[in-house]
């Protein structure tokens, strides 16, 4: 299972929105609506942010959200903060119960 | 409050084995799964595959198949994840996060992280 495609960075200026895409294929992403989205801060735990393509864990911030359509999911960031900085990682699940995650997505916010 | 507690830095010679510990706190240990993901350093993550806690079952990835094991131990709610024929490519932080068994897709809570250094 080949990882999923993500833009190596992505950049805004506070307040700024940013969308981060994840391509896959017809045997993933497109195959089922299981992608999940996970905020890493250097030196932490990967942080589900982002569950079922569209949902969000109860309490986490509605600036954050989710999408898909065809075989590319996506991840838009609303009114950027400077905590936002961080990588980010789409993941799929796959066939035969497999996962496969995203290259990561460095987000800098200027 | 949910919690994974993974065991402590490792540090193994090329051909060695290691063993790293999962435990979970306050939930329903056998109602879940629990994958193990890899991070090498400065890399993306890496799922390795996973263990039913309830049955025992495991699925791995193709890339470890037949050097990895799975293994749980349900009274101390403890899972533990054995590389074999350690490599220098294995060296990374290893993560144990779980699932809700059942059609959930997504990994809600995250291990600390354990790092796995091979050198000789």
């Amino acid at each position: 299972q080949s990882a999923l495609t993500q833009p190596a960075s992505v950049s805004g200026s506070p307040g700024q929105s940013i969308t981060i895409s994840c391509i896959g294929t017809s045997s993933d992403v497109g195959g089922y609506n299981s992608v999940s989205w996970y905020q890493q801060h250097p030196g932490k735990a990967p942080k589900l942010i982002i569950y079922d393509v569209t949902q969000r864990p109860s309490g986490f911030s509605d600036r954050f959200s989710g999408s898909k359509s065809g075989n590319t999911a996506s991840l838009t960031i609303s009114g950027l903060h400077t905590e936002d900085e961080a990588d980010y990682y789409c993941c799929s699940y796959a066939p035969g119960s497999t996962w496969v995650f995203g290259g990561g997505t460095e987000v800098t916010v200027l | 409050q949910v919690q994974l507690v993974q065991s402590g830095a490792e540090v193994k010679k090329p051909g060695a084995s290691v063993k790293v510990s999962c435990k979970g706190y306050g939930y329903a240990f056998t109602s879940y799964a629990v994958h193990w993901v890899r991070q090498a350093p400065g890399q993306s993550l890496e799922w390795l595959g996973w263990i039913n806690a309830g049955n025992g079952a495991t699925k791995y990835s193709q890339k470890l198949q037949g050097r990895v094991t799975f293994t749980r131990d349900t009274p101390a709610n403890t899972v533990y994840m054995e590389i074999n024929s350690l490599e220098s490519e294995d060296t990374a932080v290893y993560y144990c996060t779980r699932s809700i068994l059942g059609n959930f897709f997504y990994f809600d809570y995250w291990g600390q992280g354990t790092l796995v250094t091979v050198s000789s």
